[in-house]
Protein backbone atom coordinates (compact mmCIF):
# COMPACT_ATOMS: atom_id res chain seq x y z
CA UNK A 1 0.00 0.00 0.00
CA UNK A 2 0.77 3.53 -0.17
CA UNK A 3 2.73 5.36 2.74
CA UNK A 4 4.22 8.13 4.12
CA UNK A 5 7.07 8.31 6.60
CA UNK A 6 8.48 11.84 7.55
CA UNK A 7 10.71 13.00 10.27
CA UNK A 8 9.50 13.58 13.87
CA UNK A 9 9.76 17.03 15.14
CA UNK A 10 9.10 19.91 16.80
CA UNK A 11 12.40 21.04 14.78
CA UNK A 12 14.39 24.24 16.32
CA UNK A 13 16.79 25.91 14.17
CA UNK A 14 17.65 29.83 14.44
CA UNK A 15 17.56 32.33 11.38
CA UNK A 16 19.58 31.24 8.72
CA UNK A 17 20.47 27.89 9.73
CA UNK A 18 20.17 25.20 7.07
CA UNK A 19 17.09 22.44 7.41
CA UNK A 20 16.36 19.37 6.21
CA UNK A 21 13.30 17.62 6.81
CA UNK A 22 13.41 13.79 5.88
CA UNK A 23 10.82 11.75 3.56
CA UNK A 24 10.39 8.56 2.48
CA UNK A 25 7.51 6.65 0.79
CA UNK A 26 6.29 3.44 -0.17
CA UNK A 27 4.11 3.54 -3.02
CA UNK A 28 2.22 0.91 -5.89
CA UNK A 29 3.02 2.85 -9.30
CA UNK A 30 4.16 6.41 -10.03
CA UNK A 31 3.06 8.46 -7.28
CA UNK A 32 3.22 12.22 -6.95
CA UNK A 33 4.99 13.77 -3.83
CA UNK A 34 4.04 17.27 -2.33
CA UNK A 35 5.11 19.28 0.34
CA UNK A 36 2.40 21.01 2.76
CA UNK A 37 3.12 23.63 5.12
CA UNK A 38 0.33 24.72 7.60
CA UNK A 39 1.15 28.03 9.38
CA UNK A 40 -0.68 29.07 12.64
CA UNK A 41 -4.26 29.44 12.48
CA UNK A 42 -4.29 28.92 8.67
CA UNK A 43 -5.06 26.10 6.75
CA UNK A 44 -2.56 23.78 4.63
CA UNK A 45 -1.30 25.13 1.74
CA UNK A 46 1.00 23.48 -0.86
CA UNK A 47 4.73 24.39 -0.86
CA UNK A 48 6.06 22.17 -3.79
CA UNK A 49 5.84 19.35 -5.77
CA UNK A 50 7.37 16.94 -8.09
CA UNK A 51 4.86 14.74 -10.30
CA UNK A 52 8.31 12.42 -11.52
CA UNK A 53 11.10 10.90 -10.77
CA UNK A 54 14.39 13.28 -10.48
CA UNK A 55 11.59 16.23 -10.47
CA UNK A 56 12.84 19.10 -8.40
CA UNK A 57 10.09 21.18 -6.70
CA UNK A 58 10.63 24.45 -5.48
CA UNK A 59 9.10 27.25 -3.73
CA UNK A 60 10.03 30.16 -1.69
CA UNK A 61 13.72 29.08 -0.88
CA UNK A 62 12.51 25.13 -0.26
CA UNK A 63 13.42 22.71 -2.63
CA UNK A 64 12.58 18.79 -2.91
CA UNK A 65 13.98 16.43 -5.36
CA UNK A 66 11.88 12.97 -6.40
CA UNK A 67 14.38 10.40 -5.63
CA UNK A 68 12.63 7.12 -6.80
CA UNK A 69 16.01 5.45 -6.30
CA UNK A 70 16.02 6.13 -1.98
CA UNK A 71 12.24 6.32 -2.28
CA UNK A 72 12.89 9.50 -0.67
CA UNK A 73 11.80 13.57 -1.01
CA UNK A 74 13.26 15.46 1.62
CA UNK A 75 12.56 18.99 1.98
CA UNK A 76 15.53 21.69 2.49
CA UNK A 77 16.15 25.26 2.70
CA UNK A 78 19.60 27.08 2.75
CA UNK A 79 18.83 29.71 5.51
CA UNK A 80 15.14 29.37 7.10
CA UNK A 81 13.88 32.55 8.61
CA UNK A 82 11.39 33.35 11.59
CA UNK A 83 8.08 33.17 9.43
CA UNK A 84 8.79 29.64 8.36
CA UNK A 85 8.17 28.61 11.71
CA UNK A 86 5.16 26.21 10.70
CA UNK A 87 4.16 22.76 10.47
CA UNK A 88 5.06 20.71 7.17
CA UNK A 89 3.89 18.03 6.04
CA UNK A 90 5.32 15.61 3.29
CA UNK A 91 2.59 13.88 0.88
CA UNK A 92 2.29 11.50 -1.68
CA UNK A 93 -1.02 11.00 -4.33
CA UNK A 94 -1.78 7.95 -5.96
CA UNK A 95 -0.85 7.70 -9.77
CA UNK A 96 -4.55 7.34 -10.00
CA UNK A 97 -4.64 11.21 -8.71
CA UNK A 98 -8.11 10.26 -6.52
CA UNK A 99 -6.11 9.55 -3.03
CA UNK A 100 -3.67 11.61 -0.53
CA UNK A 101 -1.51 9.64 1.84
CA UNK A 102 -0.11 12.40 4.39
CA UNK A 103 3.18 11.85 6.86
CA UNK A 104 2.92 13.08 10.16
CA UNK A 105 3.50 16.65 9.99
CA UNK A 106 7.13 18.14 11.38
CA UNK A 107 6.67 21.14 13.66
CA UNK A 108 9.60 23.68 12.43
CA UNK A 109 10.34 26.68 15.00
CA UNK A 110 12.93 29.27 14.23
CA UNK A 111 14.21 31.59 16.98
CA UNK A 112 15.81 34.47 15.80
CA UNK B 1 -5.87 32.35 -4.91
CA UNK B 2 -8.66 29.74 -4.21
CA UNK B 3 -10.20 29.11 -1.05
CA UNK B 4 -11.81 26.24 0.64
CA UNK B 5 -14.23 27.65 3.13
CA UNK B 6 -14.53 25.30 6.23
CA UNK B 7 -17.07 25.15 8.82
CA UNK B 8 -17.13 25.22 11.67
CA UNK B 9 -13.59 25.87 12.97
CA UNK B 10 -14.41 24.10 16.33
CA UNK B 11 -17.09 22.46 18.08
CA UNK B 12 -18.05 21.16 21.09
CA UNK B 13 -20.92 18.68 21.73
CA UNK B 14 -22.54 16.00 23.76
CA UNK B 15 -22.28 12.84 23.45
CA UNK B 16 -24.83 10.97 21.17
CA UNK B 17 -25.79 14.09 19.15
CA UNK B 18 -25.12 14.77 15.64
CA UNK B 19 -22.76 17.52 13.88
CA UNK B 20 -22.53 18.61 10.29
CA UNK B 21 -19.23 20.04 8.54
CA UNK B 22 -19.09 22.33 5.60
CA UNK B 23 -16.66 22.31 2.94
CA UNK B 24 -17.15 25.13 0.65
CA UNK B 25 -15.17 26.12 -2.52
CA UNK B 26 -15.44 29.66 -2.81
CA UNK B 27 -14.10 30.83 -6.30
CA UNK B 28 -14.15 27.56 -8.14
CA UNK B 29 -15.61 24.29 -8.79
CA UNK B 30 -14.81 21.01 -7.47
CA UNK B 31 -16.09 18.19 -9.09
CA UNK B 32 -13.97 16.28 -6.67
CA UNK B 33 -13.85 16.97 -2.33
CA UNK B 34 -12.03 14.92 0.31
CA UNK B 35 -12.24 14.50 3.92
CA UNK B 36 -9.33 13.82 5.89
CA UNK B 37 -8.98 13.04 10.09
CA UNK B 38 -5.69 14.29 11.95
CA UNK B 39 -5.09 12.11 15.63
CA UNK B 40 -2.24 13.73 17.68
CA UNK B 41 0.69 12.85 16.66
CA UNK B 42 -0.26 10.71 13.69
CA UNK B 43 -0.74 10.99 10.30
CA UNK B 44 -4.19 12.80 8.28
CA UNK B 45 -5.90 9.71 7.18
CA UNK B 46 -7.62 9.73 4.62
CA UNK B 47 -11.56 9.29 5.34
CA UNK B 48 -13.61 9.36 2.00
CA UNK B 49 -13.58 10.82 -1.64
CA UNK B 50 -16.53 12.32 -2.54
CA UNK B 51 -17.65 13.28 -6.42
CA UNK B 52 -20.39 15.77 -7.22
CA UNK B 53 -23.49 13.74 -7.35
CA UNK B 54 -22.61 10.42 -6.46
CA UNK B 55 -21.95 8.37 -3.38
CA UNK B 56 -18.69 9.08 -1.38
CA UNK B 57 -16.24 6.28 -1.43
CA UNK B 58 -14.83 5.87 1.57
CA UNK B 59 -11.64 4.31 2.91
CA UNK B 60 -11.45 0.68 4.83
CA UNK B 61 -11.97 1.15 8.11
CA UNK B 62 -14.35 4.22 8.15
CA UNK B 63 -17.85 4.03 8.96
CA UNK B 64 -20.01 5.58 6.05
CA UNK B 65 -23.24 5.27 8.12
CA UNK B 66 -21.01 6.96 10.87
CA UNK B 67 -19.90 9.92 8.40
CA UNK B 68 -22.17 10.84 6.38
CA UNK B 69 -20.15 12.92 3.19
CA UNK B 70 -23.54 14.56 0.76
CA UNK B 71 -21.87 16.44 -1.94
CA UNK B 72 -24.83 18.16 -3.59
CA UNK B 73 -23.24 20.60 -5.52
CA UNK B 74 -19.59 21.67 -6.81
CA UNK B 75 -19.02 23.66 -4.28
CA UNK B 76 -20.47 22.24 -1.02
CA UNK B 77 -19.56 19.21 0.44
CA UNK B 78 -20.94 17.92 4.05
CA UNK B 79 -19.65 15.64 6.42
CA UNK B 80 -22.01 14.81 9.53
CA UNK B 81 -20.97 12.71 12.18
CA UNK B 82 -24.15 11.19 13.80
CA UNK B 83 -24.64 10.24 17.16
CA UNK B 84 -20.74 11.80 17.83
CA UNK B 85 -18.56 10.14 20.72
CA UNK B 86 -15.73 10.66 22.67
CA UNK B 87 -13.77 8.89 20.19
CA UNK B 88 -14.95 11.00 17.55
CA UNK B 89 -12.96 13.54 19.21
CA UNK B 90 -10.16 15.07 16.43
CA UNK B 91 -9.46 17.41 13.49
CA UNK B 92 -11.31 17.13 10.90
CA UNK B 93 -9.84 19.04 7.30
CA UNK B 94 -11.69 18.83 4.02
CA UNK B 95 -9.52 19.25 0.49
CA UNK B 96 -11.27 20.19 -2.47
CA UNK B 97 -9.85 19.81 -6.39
CA UNK B 98 -10.57 22.17 -8.86
CA UNK B 99 -11.99 21.14 -11.73
CA UNK B 100 -10.15 23.07 -14.18
CA UNK B 101 -6.35 22.51 -13.25
CA UNK B 102 -6.85 19.61 -10.83
CA UNK B 103 -5.21 21.83 -7.89
CA UNK B 104 -5.74 20.96 -4.55
CA UNK B 105 -6.74 23.50 -2.02
CA UNK B 106 -7.57 22.84 1.96
CA UNK B 107 -9.94 24.05 4.18
CA UNK B 108 -8.83 25.10 7.79
CA UNK B 109 -10.13 21.93 9.54
CA UNK B 110 -12.66 21.87 12.08
CA UNK B 111 -11.43 20.55 15.92
CA UNK B 112 -14.16 18.01 17.16
CA UNK B 113 -14.75 17.81 20.70
CA UNK B 114 -17.67 15.06 21.97
CA UNK B 115 -18.12 15.22 25.55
Amino acid sequence: GNSVTQMEGPVTLSEEAFLTINCTYTATGYPSLFWYVQYPGEGLQLLLKATKADDKGSNKGFEATYRKETTSFHLEKGSVQVSDSAVYFCALSSNTGNQFYFGTGTSLTVIP
Amino acid sequence: GAVVSQHPSRVICKSGTSVKIECRSLDFQATTMFWYRQFPKKSLMLMATSNEGSKATYEQGVEKDKFLINHASLTLSTLTVTSAHPEDSSFYICSARDKNNEKLFFGSGTQLSVL
